[in-house]
């Protein structure tokens, strides 16, 4: 069964050093997510792909995050300087759409800790 | 703006016993919403979800929820809880727009503990 990959799946950084996630979608899934859980939250939607434009990163603190999915492809979310509240799940997700009814299929996720 | 409330934070319940997890969503136009399930550590599985049609839907895992728009609900149930559903449940919304996909909004999770 196809499954969204994303590594590492742990990471423990310390506050204004640089961090890097990587996800690679299911084949064929156009449209990708990146979220952020805090714990004991839902998650939140970061920024939306399709292919390899942004469709929404309204919610990307862009003075330190950045998201790139050059190929359209697998996807890397950056972070730079890390601070302490930026300690969460990141979650990635893939989607097919049709007709904007999507089933959205998530990774394992990376749990990042800034010390 | 989309939303969604999740009443119950946590919910403890005996192995065998009937489930019903609240779930109530705020959307301008006719809502998809969906119920994923969280294990510790891990991401998220799709439990089952409604676009249009039967308000009843059924998913995995003997779960099944109801979709009722006069009352803005999708209430997540179970007839008889196992000890491996213990998890955190969450519902989500998204809205249905042609060409691409719509982003989903979810709550704050319905953490479910289940005793022996």
């Amino acid at each position: 069964e196809a499954e969204v990959a994303q590594s590492p799946r742990y990471k423990i950084t310390e506050k204004s050093q640089a961090v890097a996630f990587w996800c690679d979608p299911i084949s064929g899934h156009a449209t990708l997510y990146w979220y952020r859980q805090i714990l004991g939250q839902g998650p939140e939607l970061l920024v939306q792909f399709q292919d390899e434009s942004v469709v929404d990163d309204s919610q990307l603190p862009k003075d330190r995050f950045s998201a790139e999915r050059l190929k359209g492809v697998d996807s890397t979310l950056k972070i730079q300087p890390a601070e302490l509240g930026d300690s969460a799940m990141y979650l990635c997700a893939s989607s097919f759409p049709s007709g904007g009814a999507n089933e959205q299929f998530f990774g394992p996720g990376t749990r990042l800790t800034v010390l | 703006a989309q939303s969604v409330t999740q009443p119950d934070i946590h919910i403890t319940v005996s192995e065998g016993a009937s489930l019903e997890l609240r779930c109530n969503y705020s959307y301008g136009a006719t809502p998809y919403l969906f119920w994923y399930v969280q294990s510790p550590g891990q991401g998220l599985q799709l439990l089952l979800k409604y676009f249009s049609g039967d308000t009843l839907v059924q998913g995995i895992k003997g779960f099944e929820a109801e979709f009722k728009r006069s009352q803005s609900s999708f209430n997540l149930r179970k007839p008889s809880v196992h000890w491996s559903d213990a998890a955190e449940y969450f519902c989500a919304v998204g809205g249905g727009s042609t060409g691409t996909a719509s982003k989903l909004t979810f709550g704050t999770g319905t953490r479910l503990q289940v005793t022996l």
